[in-house]
């Protein structure tokens, strides 16, 4: 639902960043999600954005561009524990159904 | 922390079977979800509820029943099951409606199904 899209794979040096897109259908929105998942376990929440711009949380930060249907997520000073999978979710058509993408799986390396 | 327990956490079953899913949330939460979740899909939502009796359809309903018995129990039911439902099932729960604070999906462990 809602054409939520991001890459299937990322990599990055650990003491690096990596940014994490997501694009989606613009029709309806009401915020959007990120969520961590780590092998063999269920999503963990990270972060909820509603408006345009940047919000800074420290080790992750998100970015949002609601004219644009696009957002990232951006994990700054990698770690080896940071390989994870990270899922974009819209919230549509109200703030209580929520669509994933299928996940962007990031691989850090030493 | 919210507690999100599903059972059982991995099940098989054969074609044609019938498999009952369980879902239970202590928080009070008023919504509660049903998501598959397969490789190359990402997660899939398949019915959710917004309360005891109440039950709205998902992406993916096809195949599957569900009902929400209390505020703290949400059942999936699959009575004839296929192949093509052989997946990790999460159940996930959230407060309300609102802003970021009852945004949160808080997802339960997971159930592993193979339909044989």
């Amino acid at each position: 639902g809602q054409g939520v899209e991001q890459p299937d794979n990322l990599m990055s040096v650990e003491g690096t960043f990596a940014r994490v897109n997501c694009t989606y259908s613009t029709s309806g929105f009401n915020g959007l999600s990120w969520y961590q998942q780590r092998e063999g376990h269920a999503p963990v929440f990270l972060s909820y954005v509603v408006l345009d711009g940047l919000k800074d949380s420290g080790h992750f930060s998100t970015f949002l561009s609601r004219s644009n249907g696009y957002s990232y997520l951006l994990l700054t000073e990698l770690q080896i524990k940071d390989s994870a999978s990270y899922l974009c979710a819209v919230s549509w058509p109200n703030y209580n159904v929520l669509y994933f993408g299928s996940g962007t799986k990031l691989t850090v390396e030493p | 922390e919210a507690a999100v327990t599903q059972s059982p956490r991995n099940k098989v079953t054969v074609t044609g079977g019938n498999v009952t899913l369980s879902c239970r949330q202590t928080n009070s939460h008023n919504y509660m979800y049903w998501y598959r979740q397969d490789t190359g899909h990402g997660l899939r939502l398949i019915h959710y509820s917004y309360g005891a009796g109440n039950l709205q359809i998902g992406d993916v309903p096809d195949g599957y029943k569900a009902t929400r018995t209390t505020q703290e129990d949400f059942f999936l039911l699959l009575e004839l099951a296929s192949p093509s439902q052989t997946s990790l099932y999460f159940c996930a729960s959230k407060e309300g409606t609102g802003g970021p604070s009852q945004n949160t999906l808080y997802f339960g462990a997971g159930t592993r199904l193979s339909v044989l």
